[in-house]
């Protein structure tokens, strides 16, 4: 059974460009979020997609979005990229399965660096 | 606002000891807890999740227990080993609802020396 699988694993990018980050989720999960993790930090919650739309949104700005396909698998979008927006970016997926409510599982997480 | 507290923020143990990770949220309006391992530079791997009606969950030479009312969850590692050096995040989080995101802790950097 196929995890949650983000691509790319890493990224370097210049600041002001554009980045777009990609997940496909856990077999039976419908649900995606993304979170980015700092150095030495936990991860942040910045959405959350459901049915193909927005559902929930953490502290992060406009600059930040993202969309999540009929298929479930989810794409991050950041634009106008800022040296802070260094970070590990995960990807979560979960649902409900038939065994009741089934775990947040995680993907390795794509490492982005801005120069 | 929900806060996840993890201490202690590191610790070193020798081979074959037990430890305990503590876990402490502000809001007691508990959900899930859910706890994760996470290796240098990479993703997190679910270790335990405790559903909002249980009292505790049990893998291997892990338990982890929550109490509510204290609003605290602990991870017990029995026998540690040298593999289990690792960062240890719990996570508070509400599955299907209206808030339906985790809220991390600031995690605990575990080292076991052989």
């Amino acid at each position: 059974d196929a995890g949650v699988t983000q691509s790319p694993t890493h990224l370097i990018k210049t600041r002001g460009q554009q980045v777009t980050l990609r997940c496909s989720p856990k077999s039976g999960h419908d649900t995606v979020s993304w979170y980015q993790q700092a150095l030495g930090q936990g991860p942040q919650f910045i959405f959350q997609y459901y049915e193909e739309e927005e559902r929930q949104r953490g502290n992060f700005p406009d600059r930040f979005s993202g969309h999540q396909f009929p298929n479930y698998s989810s794409e991050l979008n950041v634009n106008a990229l800022l040296l802070g927006d260094s970070a590990l970016y995960l990807c979560a997926s979960s649902g409900v399965t038939g065994q009741g409510v089934d775990g947040y599982t995680f993907g390795s997480g794509t490492r982005l660096t801005v120069v | 606002k929900q806060e996840v507290t993890q201490i202690p923020a590191a610790l070193s143990v020798p081979e074959g000891e037990n430890l305990v990770l503590n876990c402490s949220f502000t809001d007691s309006a508990i959900y899930n807890l859910q706890w994760f391992r996470q290796d240098p530079g990479k993703g997190l791997t679910s270790l335990l999740l405790i559903q909002s009606s249980q009292r505790e969950q049990t893998s291997g030479r892990l338990n982890a227990s929550l109490d509510k009312s204290s609003g605290r969850s602990t991870l017990y590692i029995a026998a540690s080993q040298p593999g289990d050096s690792a960062t240890y995040l719990c996570a508070w989080g509400n599955y299907g609802g209206a808030t339906n995101k985790l809220i991390f802790g600031t995690g605990t950097l575990l080292a076991v020396q052989p």
